[in-house]
């Protein structure tokens, strides 16, 4: 069975810019979490999504934003960049809440 | 490889010693806890999971107890290879969601 894939890997942009990264769970996998790993803040919950419904939402201004599709793939936008979005952003996806997490390679972005 | 975590706490063993790797967790509502490896360039890999029903796990070469007491959690790695080098991190999470907590993660370097 295919692991997560997240494309595209590496992207760099400049502020002000935004940019769109895409998640493709596991198959048979419905929930799509995404997070932002810094080595500052480590590793921080940005959004949760089941059946194409945002299902839990972290701490992240309104300039971070996602969405699931039918087929559980899911998109997260971020508009405005800041030299501070700079990071790894990481999917995970899962069969439902409460089964294990499976991590994609991540997508590295750097804003300049 | 990027670096995950630039003053992260490191734990050194020698080649085919036994690695304990602990972590305090926050959330006295967690029910649900998971150990993550994750190497330089890559997303964190699952290792090993436990419940809130239970104190200790075992999988291949891996322990994981957990102490709700004291809220804390400790994975054992028997006999530590150098491919076992890597940032460890701990998660929890609740029933009712899959928003996952992570710790700060130690690095574990395995020397000859």
């Amino acid at each position: 069975k295919a692991g997560v894939t997240q494309t595209p890997r590496y992207l760099i942009k400049t502020r002000g810019q935004q940019v769109t990264l895409s998640c493709s769970p596991i198959s048979g996998h419905r929930s799509v979490s995404w997070y932002q790993q810094t080595p500052g803040q480590g590793l921080q919950f940005l959004f949760e999504y089941f059946s194409e419904t945002q299902r839990n939402k972290g701490n992240f201004p309104g300039r971070f934003s996602g969405r699931q599709f039918s087929n559980s793939r899911s998109e997260m936008n971020v508009s405005t960049l800041e030299l501070g979005d700079s990071a790894l952003y990481l999917c995970a996806s899962s069969r439902d809440r409460g089964f294990e997490q499976f991590f994609g390679p991540g997508t590295r972005l750097t804003v300049l | 490889g990027e670096s995950v975590g630039l003053h992260l706490p490191t734990l050194s063993v020698q080649e085919g010693d036994n690695s304990i790797i602990n972590c305090a967790y926050s959330n006295s509502a967690s029910d649900y806890f998971i150990w993550y490896k994750q190497e330089s360039g890559k997303g964190p890999q699952f290792i090993i999971d436990i419940r809130s029903n239970m104190d200790k796990r075992q999988g291949q070469r891996v322990t994981v107890l957990l102490n709700k007491t004291v809220k804390h959690l400790s994975l054992q790695i028997a006999a530590t290879q150098p491919g076992d080098s890597a940032v460890y991190f701990c998660a929890e999470t609740g029933r009712d969601t899959d928003k996952l907590i992570f710790g700060t993660g130690t690095r574990l370097q395995v020397f000859p």
